[in-house]
């Protein structure tokens, strides 16, 4: 099975809202990601969680707050969003982290379609 | 840096034509490569992947692709495509700095004609 789960489907927030979305993988893997992307454009990284630790954070702005509670879950808290923010949000996992000599496939999730009004 | 071409923007054939989508890699050594496939509105599903060895790739769904070192290339291709192959095509390489992220490129949008 190489299935990533990610809730909700849609979301729609106010530039004042907090908002969470949710990823959760059953696979025993120990690296997570987080990828945003806009329309007709290729997905670009934003955050990397090896062994529940951040990793890799893409210069991202403080209103998007990752957080891995444990080895299968990964949140991202969303906070006084601009409308360019809306986005496809597409988390994904791999068995390792990134690292020299050895890349795992990641397996992505199907999205959150976030709009920001 | 690493990085992906793909030089087609809009492909279009017809179903039970051959397709061949292009991507063009710039790396000294050999890299990491893969091809994922993305229907609209979905997440990314991995087609196939290149680490070393074989240079010719089988994936899922009939999909293969070819490694060619000597023209930087790392072509997908498919002998006879269905209606269901309409989707955007994306190639991807690992970057061999520390960070080893995954590189996308631009995507290849494929249209189905019947």
């Amino acid at each position: 099975d190489t299935e990533v789960t990610q809730t909700p489907k849609h979301l729609v927030m106010g530039m004042t809202n907090k908002k969470s979305l949710k990823c959760e993988q059953h696979m025993g893997h120990r690296a997570m990601y987080w990828y945003k992307q806009k329309a007709k454009k290729p997905p670009e990284l934003m955050f990397v969680y090896s062994y529940e630790k951040l990793s890799i954070n893409e210069s991202v702005p403080s209103r998007f707050s990752p957080e891995c509670p444990n080895s299968s879950l990964l949140n991202l808290h969303l906070h006084a969003l601009q409308p360019e923010d809306s986005a496809l949000y597409l988390c994904a996992s791999s068995q390792e982290p990134p690292s020299g000599g050895i890349t795992d496939t990641q397996y992505f999730g199907p999205g959150t379609r976030l709009t920001v009004l | 840096a690493q990085s992906v071409t793909q030089p087609d923007i809009h492909i279009t054939v017809s179903e039970g034509a051959s397709l061949e989508l292009r991507c063009n890699y710039s790396y000294g050594a050999t890299p990491y490569l893969f091809w994922y496939v993305q229907s609209p509105g979905q997440g990314l599903q991995l087609l196939l992947k290149y680490f070393s060895g074989d240079t010719l790739v089988q994936g899922i769904k009939g999909f293969e692709a070819e490694f060619k070192r000597s023209q930087s290339s790392f072509n997908l291709r498919k002998p006879s495509v269905h209606w269901s192959d309409a989707a955007e095509y994306f190639c991807a390489v690992v970057t061999m700095d520390s960070s080893y992220k995954l590189i996308f490129g631009s995507g290849t949008r494929l249209l189905v004609r019947p």
